[in-house]
């Protein structure tokens, strides 16, 4: 079956604007969440999904937001672009129940912003 | 203090080697523990996961947790080249709940031919 699929794979933007990143997860798996990688700080949750209500949420700025649709796709927006939000964005996807605690990653998104 | 502590390396390591990989975390309450492994340019992909306190193996793959002393450990047997990557524990946020993972920094692993 298909994997968790990230779109755009890359994307430049610059300083002040805004961006939004799409996350489709596994068929069947409702809870999705989101992390940011970089170099210094490794791989930070930024929040989590399930049933269109976020669960979680990690210790980012209000300027990232996300959300999740009735599909369970979801998209996270990042607004006014700082130089530090450069980084890979991971989503990732759950099942449901106590077999399937492995959350499944996509590819990310890489954010360059200048 | 970070809830999960890993050594970044790099770890350079010897063909056929047997590697040992390793976290500390804080939060007595946690209960699953993950093992995750990522290439270049790649996501995370899930290795292996254990509950609780023992050890879980899978092929050349053993994950040993100690609860008492809050350390979580990956050994990998007859280490090959391909195994090079950065290999990440995590632990879910709720004890297991759909809450998110929290992350170690993950060890950069090198496997010389």
């Amino acid at each position: 079956k298909a994997g968790v699929t990230q779109t755009p794979r890359y994307l430049i933007k610059t300083r002040g604007q805004q961006v939004t990143l799409s996350c489709s997860p596994i068929s069947g798996h409702r809870s999705v969440s989101w992390y940011q990688q970089t170099p210094g700080q490794g791989l930070q949750f930024l929040f989590e999904y399930f049933s269109e209500t976020q669960r979680n949420k990690g210790n980012f700025p209000g300027r990232f937001s996300g959300r999740q649709f009735s599909n369970s796709r979801s998209e996270m927006n990042v607004s006014t672009l700082e130089l530090g939000d450069s980084a890979l964005y991971l989503c990732a996807s759950r099942g449901a129940g106590l077999a399937n605690y492995g959350y499944t990653f996509g590819s990310g998104t890489r954010l360059t912003v200048v | 203090q970070k809830e999960v502590e890993q050594d970044p390396g790099p770890l350079s390591v010897p063909e056929g080697a047997i590697v040992s990989l390793n976290c500390t975390y804080s939060n007595s309450a946690f209960q699953y523990f993950m093992w995750y492994r990522q290439y270049s340019r790649k996501g995370p992909e899930l290795l292996m996961y254990t509950y609780s306190s023992g050890n879980k193996e899978d092929g050349r793959f053993t994950a040993q947790v100690d609860k008492s002393s809050k350390y979580i450990s990956l050994f990998i047997r007859d280490s090959q080249p391909s195994d090079s990557a950065t290999y990440l524990c995590a632990i879910p946020y709720s004890g297991g709940g759909a809450d998110g993972l929290t992350f170690g920094k993950g060890t950069h692993l090198i496997i010389q031919p």
